[in-house]
């Protein structure tokens, strides 16, 4: 699996987007980007996944650069619920082998009145 | 629908103990995957079961097994305990391999 790049840590206040990056550089054509988030010692969350068009659904919007080497995960409106530690990986979704997901060290987001 | 299942949620146990620790994944999902999640090596993939047979597996000793059981319910086990198997252990489980997993709350282990 592709390896991804994030900054470890970002604040955001509370009611504006957060908007998180992640670099894949090395991404491979069937390799899909995922984002899962984990607030303190719980289960990671799954967020959003996409392969190369935009997409977005009621957590978040996922949107994936036309070269398909970056991302970039937005909340639209940031709570204090969404302080949590932000995960992106790459991950091949289309053979029977490699499918475990990889995990960074993630971006962890602090959202602040 | 309810979601992935761990139980226990809390385990204390001593060195040179075995563990033994359970997963009921999404109704209907057939695939479980292992994690294990520690401060210093973060979040790592042990081992994947489909079908009642382990597809993949991490890098961890063979002291490190699982299996899954025909109604897809898996458990992992962990023999001979040290104190650096003290870590969240975390099952996702997902309607086939490839699909999207989703995890359960974990399993806390800790070894004294």
């Amino acid at each position: 699996d592709a390896k991804t790049t994030q900054p470890p840590s970002m604040d955001c206040a509370e009611g504006r987007a957060a908007n998180l990056p992640c670099n894949h550089s090395t991404i491979s054509g069937n390799e899909y980007v995922y984002w899962y988030r984990q607030i303190h010692s719980q289960g990671p969350q799954y967020i959003i996944h996409g392969l190369k068009n935009n997409e977005t659904n009621e957590m978040a919007s996922l949107i994936i650069t036309e070269d398909r080497k970056s991302s970039t995960l937005i909340l639209p409106h940031a709570t204090l619920r969404d302080t949590a530690v932000y995960y992106c990986i790459v991950r091949v979704a289309s053979t029977g082998t490699a499918s475990k997901l990889t995990f960074g060290t993630g971006t962890r987001l602090q959202v602040t009145l | 629908k309810a979601g992935v299942t761990q139980t226990p949620r809390y385990l204390i146990k001593t060195r040179g103990q075995q563990v033994t620790l359970s997963c009921s994944p999404i109704s209907g999902h057939r695939s479980v995957s292992w994690y294990q999640q520690t401060p210093g090596q973060g979040l790592q993939f042990l081992f994947e079961y489909f079908s009642e047979t382990q597809r993949n597996k991490g890098n961890f000793p063979g002291r490190f097994s699982g299996r899954q059981f025909s109604n897809s319910r898996s458990e992992m086990n962990v023999s001979t305990l040290e104190l650096g198997d003290s870590a969240l252990y975390l099952c996702a489980s997902s309607l086939f391999p490839t699909d999207t997993q989703y995890f359960g709350p974990g399993t806390r282990l800790t070894v004294l």
